[in-house]
């Protein structure tokens, strides 16, 4: 089993819908983040979190919002979803406790299109 | 937020060829990563960079963190069709909480 969760994989929603997207992992780390991967932009930040009561805004969060229910979980909010939300979303954890890197740890992502 | 910008964009080699791609910024970054994304999966971490000039080993591939702190290279040898996929930089500024990365470059690797 992956150590880091999302749900659903692939998702096909209408223009002012609300989606959301959900993480949960294994691995025990503390801190967990959200990205975007659109094709030739790579890999944008949308929102983290370094704990359970710890919301941060990354480089994108204009049109999301978050919600760290718990260590292992967290989950990521279109209120009303629009077309160029569509993209590639992936949920990671790190552990800068236990890696010099501070390296990122990477769920299987979930696709997105908003039609 | 940092833009960091890969060339190539893309690109499509033989079997067996080298491969070289580069990372560059207008920000002094103090870590330099090299991810590699599998085609369906999310990113793997494949090497780490912490000093400038350093180079790094991981089988056959080989980084460098660029002496001025604004760009890194990675190079693999001897291409091999499980090569395929995206391969990102990221970097870390001092005192940051957080990666930026690379906008990938896609390798295509033909049999």
């Amino acid at each position: 089993d992956a150590d880091v969760t999302q749900t659903p994989r692939n998702r096909i929603t209408k223009t002012g819908k609300r989606i959301m997207l959900e993480c949960s992992q294994t691995k025990g780390h503390d801190r967990m983040y959200w990205y975007r991967q659109d094709p030739g932009l790579g890999l944008r930040l949308i929102y983290y979190s370094f704990d359970v009561k710890d919301i941060n805004k990354g480089e994108i969060s204009d049109g999301y919002s978050v919600s760290r229910q718990a260590q292992a979980k967290f989950s990521l909010s279109l209120e009303s979803a629009i077309p160029n939300q569509t993209a590639l979303y992936f949920c990671a954890t790190s552990d800068p406790g236990t890696s010099r890197t501070g390296e990122l740890f990477f769920g299987e992502g979930s696709r997105l299109t908003v039609l | 937020g940092q833009q960091l910008n890969q060339s190539p964009q893309s690109m499509f080699i033989q079997e067996g060829e080298d491969v070289s791609m580069n990372c560059t910024s207008s920000s002094i970054f103090n870590t330099w990563l090299w991810y590699k994304q599998d085609p369906g999966e999310g990113p793997v971490l494949l090497i780490a960079l912490y000093k400038a000039g350093e180079l790094t080993s991981n089988g056959r591939l080989t980084a460098q963190f660029g002496i001025t702190r604004k760009d890194s290279f990675l190079n693999i040898s001897a291409s091999i069709p499980s090569d395929v996929g995206i391969y990102f930089c990221a970097g870390r500024q001092t005192g940051a909480n957080n990666l930026f990365f690379g906008t990938g470059t896609r390798l295509t690797v033909i049999p």
